[in-house]
């Protein structure tokens, strides 16, 4: 069966721009979660979506928000965007009931913000 | 932030030799431990996991560690190939969420 798709898989935004980030998780997965990840940060924890609510969230500011369909596919946005902000964003799916803990990663999204 | 750490950041391995990667994690109440690989340009893929009530736990060719006393975590690979190289991450789950560590890179000479 397909794996975790996300797109774009690469794009270019100047500083101010938003962005928006799609995942689509495997057929049958209802729980999708957002990582950032920076040489310098490694993987931080954004969110984490459930049957379209917000089951978990990270540290990040409100900048970053989210939000999750009927049939499982997320999205991501980043609002007024800055130079920090670039970096691959990786989404996980799993079936999101008790004791799936392994998740599913799909190949990312690099943003670049100049 | 949180986070789960990594004693080194790179490690280099002769092709055959067993390798040993490890990682130190900051919540004793964690119940779970995961570790990934990641490949370049590609996102991570799961290798194995172990629950805190194990200390031990075997897949084909890896064996993970646990020693919840000094709160460590440790991979080992035997008989490293060149398909290994990669940077390997472990996880911890934490109040309801995967928190990672910095990644070790790991990197195998022919």
């Amino acid at each position: 069966k397909a794996g975790v798709t996300q797109t774009p898989r690469y794009l270019i935004k100047t500083r101010g721009q938003q962005v928006t980030l799609s995942c689509s998780p495997i057929s049958g997965h209802r729980s999708v979660s957002w990582y950032q990840q920076t040489p310098g940060q490694g993987l931080q924890f954004l969110f984490e979506y459930f049957s379209e609510t917000q089951r978990n969230k990270g540290n990040f500011p409100g900048r970053f928000s989210g939000r999750q369909f009927s049939n499982s596919r997320s999205e991501m946005n980043v609002s007024t965007l800055e130079l920090g902000d670039s970096a691959l964003y990786l989404c996980a799916s799993t079936l999101g009931t008790s004791g799936a803990n392994v998740l599913t990663f799909g190949a990312g999204s690099r943003l670049t913000v100049l | 932030g949180e986070s789960v750490g990594l004693h080194l950041p790179t490690l280099s391995v002769q092709e055959g030799d067993n390798s040993i990667i490890n990682c130190a994690y900051s919540n004793s109440a964690s119940d779970y431990f995961i570790w990934y690989k990641q490949e370049s340009g590609k996102g991570p893929q799961f290798i194995i996991d172990i629950r805190s009530n194990m200390d031990k736990r075997q897949g084909q060719r890896v064996t993970v560690l646990l020693n919840k006393t000094v709160k460590h975590l440790s991979l080992q690979i035997a008989a490293t190939q060149p398909g290994d190289s990669a940077v390997y991450f472990c996880a911890e789950r934490g109040r309801g969420k995967l928190i990672f560590g910095q990644g070790t890179e790991l990197s195998v000479k022919p």
